[in-house]
């Protein structure tokens, strides 16, 4: 069956760095797109980045992009999220979620979801 | 494009038809989905294009919808159907995701 398994969360400061990660399994990793989607605490869902089944192309929410570097290891089937200069409003939970197709795009939806992993922004 | 949902909150009782809204700011594809997420847990896909239900969701559950409005109906509430529900859609080209401020159904 399908697992995805977020790790990496933490507490850091704001302006330091955190890298999550994602292992999969269950599934041909190599085939489908990838993203991660948060929730901050007691809010709703946001979007923040999405890679492509090779890795060839990514994409960032406005509030992350320059910030947040997404990438995949099809080696190890595992997704990473870098995510550099934190803020505060960066404390969430974060979900690793599959794509149903190779590409984000139009028919983008996410089937399956980790458990997620909490990174805490505080001085 | 901004997805807006109501009721915010929606407090019904088992056994009772639920009807959630989510209004698009402008004229979206029908490639659109709703979410359902309980308490602690990661959400889960309930239904994509507009009306066809994911693997596992009860047939209680159905979609429709077109242009800005779409809506996910509920026939008959089951106690575990109580939680809240996301609507999605893209948003901008290179392609970015949005969802709805959610609707959270509660037991009466």
């Amino acid at each position: 069956q399908v697992q995805l398994v977020e790790s990496g969360g933490g507490v850091k400061q704001p302006g330091r760095s955190l890298r999550l990660s994602c292992a999969a399994s269950g599934f041909g990793f190599s085939d489908y797109a990838m993203h991660w989607v948060r929730q901050a605490p007691g809010k709703g869902l946001e979007w923040v980045a999405g890679v492509s089944f090779d890795g060839s192309h990514d994409y960032y929410a406005d509030s992350v992009k320059g910030r947040f570097t997404i990438s995949r290891d099809s080696s190890n089937n595992t997704l990473y999220l870098q995510m550099d200069s934190l803020r505060p409003d960066d404390t969430a939970v974060y979900y690793c979620a599959r794509d149903k197709d190779a590409f984000p795009g139009d028919a983008t939806r996410f089937d399956y979801w980790g458990r997620g992993t909490l990174a805490t922004v505080s001085s | 494009i901004v997805l807006t949902q109501s009721p915010a909150t929606l407090s019904m009782s088992p056994g009772e038809r639920a009807t959630l809204s989510c209004r698009a700011s402008q004229s979206v594809s029908a490639y659109f989905a709703w979410y359902q997420q309980k308490p602690g847990q990661a959400p889960r896909l309930l239904i994509y294009n507009t009306s066809i239900r994911a693997p596992g969701t009860p047939a209680r559950f159905s979609g429709s919808g077109s242009g800005t409005d779409f809506t996910l109906t509920i026939s008959s509430l089951e106690p575990e159907d109580f939680a809240v529900y996301y609507c999605q859609h893209r948003t901008d080209w290179p392609p970015k995701f949005t969802f709805g401020p959610g609707t959270k159904l509660d037991i009466k």
